[in-house]
């Protein structure tokens, strides 16, 4: 059974700083990976998705790899914002199609 | 504008008592799915369905019905619901090919 790991679980940074966070899959037979972005009590929105072909996407100020044969996924986000501040979740999506999430990277961004 | 519509965003009800939630897409897509997100057990998927007439069990389906009597709705039915169904519910669609999920706003369910 596919599970997926996210690391850090939370992650405070200030203002203006790059970081990076690192998602982590045990099987390599993927289709896709999708990044999300869930605020407090809401819904998720799509970020970047990663088709199993492509080794990174770019949207503005975040950048997505995926390396399938390692099993791992980062996002980069760059000169980060109070208002990035929220969770981040990533999904695999294998064959089946039916997402595996991790358990999410809580970000918070001082001004 | 494309979106996933879930009704209603906020539901309290008694247990017993059955419940529909709603969900509804523009997109055309083929595959729909319900996930319930409860703190520290993260994004878990009740039920999905790859096309119309098409529904199978996801990792939770215990207490839970589905439909999918049209292409862009995916109704989730509590036929009788419990307290330790309280929980945020999220409707997803996604088109064939894996071309990424679309999720909608959720619905905050609970049950005294």
């Amino acid at each position: 059974k596919q599970e997926v790991t996210q690391i850090p679980a939370a992650l405070s940074v200030p203002e203006g700083e790059n970081l990076v966070l690192n998602c982590s899959f045990t099987d390599s037979a993927i289709y896709n990976l999708q990044w999300f972005r869930q605020d407090p009590g809401k819904g998720l929105t799509s970020l970047l998705l990663i088709q199993s072909s492509q080794r990174e996407q770019t949207s503005g100020r975040l950048n997505a790899s995926l390396d399938k044969s390692s099993g791992r996924s980062t996002l980069y986000i760059a000169a980060s914002q109070p208002g990035d501040s929220a969770t981040y979740l990533c999904a695999v999506i294998p064959q089946r199609r039916q997402l595996t999430f991790g358990s999410g990277t809580q970000l918070t961004v001082l001004p | 504008e494309a979106q996933v519509t879930q009704n209603p965003r906020y539901l309290i009800t008694v247990t017993g008592k059955k419940l529909t939630v709603t969900c509804s897409q523009n997109m055309n897509h083929e595959y729909m799915s319900w996930y319930r997100q409860d703190p520290g057990l993260g994004l878990r998927q009740i039920y999905y369905s790859m096309n119309v007439e098409v529904t199978d069990k996801g990792d939770v389906p215990e207490g839970y019905k589905v439909s999918r009597k049209e292409k862009r709705n995916f109704p989730l039915i509590l036929e009788s619901p419990s307290p330790n169904q309280t929980s945020l519910y999220f409707c997803a669609s996604s088109p064939t090919g894996g071309r990424g999920y679309t999720f909608g706003s959720g619905t905050r369910l609970t049950v005294v």
